[in-house]
């Protein structure tokens, strides 16, 4: 099994509409969760992270850890077309210390 | 633009030259990184430096050699590639490897995209 199972995707959804991407992780030891995003022929760019279990909201995004179920989600409202790119989750602690484990990233289209 | 820089940003080399990728960043970070991508797969660990010592090489082939010269250069010496070596090469920074995590999550540069024929 996969440290970490990120719903593969892809995505496409209208421009306007609320995105939800997820992730769930099998290491009870993780307590900084990431959200990568890379734009194509681009390297990931550090998007949100939280620390252990609750919402943190940035703009437009909202990451949400539930470290009771291991599920950790990225919300997007209002989705733009800028927002078209691979999501990765990349949750991290103790034991893989400078080891982001990372999802296999979840591409999303949003269409004008 | 990143603040890690990442030179040349494409390379193809046959199978018996020696090339080098170049990494750099001038953030002051402790720990330096490569990883590999491959097409619609997420960055594999390579090698992880911290204070310009090697503290992590996940078992990657001696074909490829890392070198961390200071603190804010970091290259990776090639040699002997296969073509399925062929991928996108990604170099990361962050303030520390570990304690503070918190604070430390990775920069990653645009990458090297490397085609071995």
């Amino acid at each position: 099994q996969k440290e970490v199972e990120q719903d593969p995707g892809p995505l496409s959804v209208p421009e306007g509409a609320i995105v939800s991407l997820n992730c769930t992780y099998s290491n009870s030891a993780f307590q900084y969760f990431m959200w990568y995003r890379q734009y194509s022929r681009k390297g990931p760019e550090l998007l949100m992270y939280t620390y252990s279990s609750g919402n943190k909201e940035d703009g437009r995004f909202t990451a949400q850890v539930d470290k009771s179920s291991k599920y950790i989600s990225l919300f997007i409202r209002d989705s733009q077309p800028s927002d078209s790119a691979t999501y990765l989750c990349a949750p991290e602690g103790p034991a893989n210390a400078g080891k982001s484990t990372f999802g296999d990233g979840t591409t999303l289209t949003v269409k004008p | 633009d990143t603040e890690v820089t990442q030179t040349p940003k494409h390379l193809v080399m046959g199978m018996t030259n020696k090339k080098s990728l170049k990494c750099e960043q001038h953030m002051g970070h402790r720990a330096m990184y490569w990883y590999k991508q491959k097409a619609k797969k997420p960055p594999e660990l390579m090698f992880v430096y911290s204070y310009e010592k090697l503290s992590i090489n996940e078992s990657v082939p001696s074909r490829f050699s890392p070198e961390c010269p200071n603190s804010s250069l970091l290259n990776l010496h090639l040699h002997a590639l296969q073509p399925e070596d062929s991928a996108l090469y990604l170099c990361a920074s962050s303030q520390e490897v570990f304690g503070g995590l918190s604070d430390s999550p990775l920069h990653f540069g645009n990458g090297t995209r490397l085609t071995v024929t």
